[in-house]
């Protein structure tokens, strides 16, 4: 079965500095996808950003980006020029790309905090 | 073009009662998910529908616990004689077809609260 493990329960960044949330991932899988999610206060499930597997390349969204080692299964997400409204709770997610189950494996969340 | 609904947010129940939580999908979306988010935990894949079937329900408990996705109206998640362990947020998600690179695309969550 697939596990998603984020081991930073919360962090703590200055407004415009930068964090880097990490996340690694057990699968025996060879194609997939990876996901962050943002939960704010509102509860409200936000996509941020995904990467597919097969992509040597990260993704980028905006101030959004993540570093994929797909060898060492790790997925970390990294926020630059941190604003107030990106405090929230962010979780990992993983998918598999073949048939079968379609539902996200979720970890358990970072819970990120802003200093103004 | 309004997101995937969900209704009602906020729902208490007395032990033994029943609940029903209702989700509408985005438009044009046919694929629907449920999950369960247990306080201070991440969201736990429930059971996916399409229109009149079940896909995949490996997260759903064995009892009490239903879902349906009926041809007209929405999806709706039902739990039967609710005990205070069932206390949880339950989000629907919706995405437009199986390919595994789309998105689920999340309603705002259903607070269900067992007294």
């Amino acid at each position: 079965a697939q596990t998603v493990t984020q081991s930073q329960p919360e962090m703590s960044v200055q407004e415009a500095e930068t964090v880097t949330l990490s996340c690694t991932y057990d699968t025996s899988e060879s194609d997939y996808y990876l996901f962050w999610y943002k939960q704010p206060p509102s509860r409200q499930m936000i996509l941020v950003i995904r990467q597919e597997a097969y992509k040597q390349q990260n993704a980028t969204e905006n101030r959004f980006s993540v570093n994929f080692q797909k060898a060492a299964k790790s997925f970390s997400l990294k926020i630059s020029d941190s604003q107030l409204g990106d405090a929230a709770m962010y979780f990992c997610a993983y998918r598999p790309s073949g048939g079968g189950a379609d539902g996200l494996t979720f970890g358990k969340g970072t819970h990120l905090i802003i200093q103004p | 073009n309004a997101g995937v609904m969900q209704n009602p947010r906020h729902l208490v129940r007395r032990r033994g009662q029943e609940a029903r939580l209702r989700c509408s999908p985005m438009k044009g979306h046919s694929h629907v998910y449920w999950y369960r988010q247990l306080p201070e935990e991440g969201l736990k894949f429930m059971v996916y529908l399409q229109k009149e079937n079940i896909i995949d329900e490996s997260g759903m408990p064995k009892e009490r616990f239903s879902a349906e996705f009926p041809k007209e109206g929405p999806s709706i998640l039902r739990i039967q004689q609710v005990v205070r362990g069932d206390s949880a947020a339950y989000f629907c998600a919706s995405s437009p077809t199986s390919a595994q690179s789309y998105e689920q695309y999340f309603g705002p969550g259903t607070r269900l609260t067992v007294t």
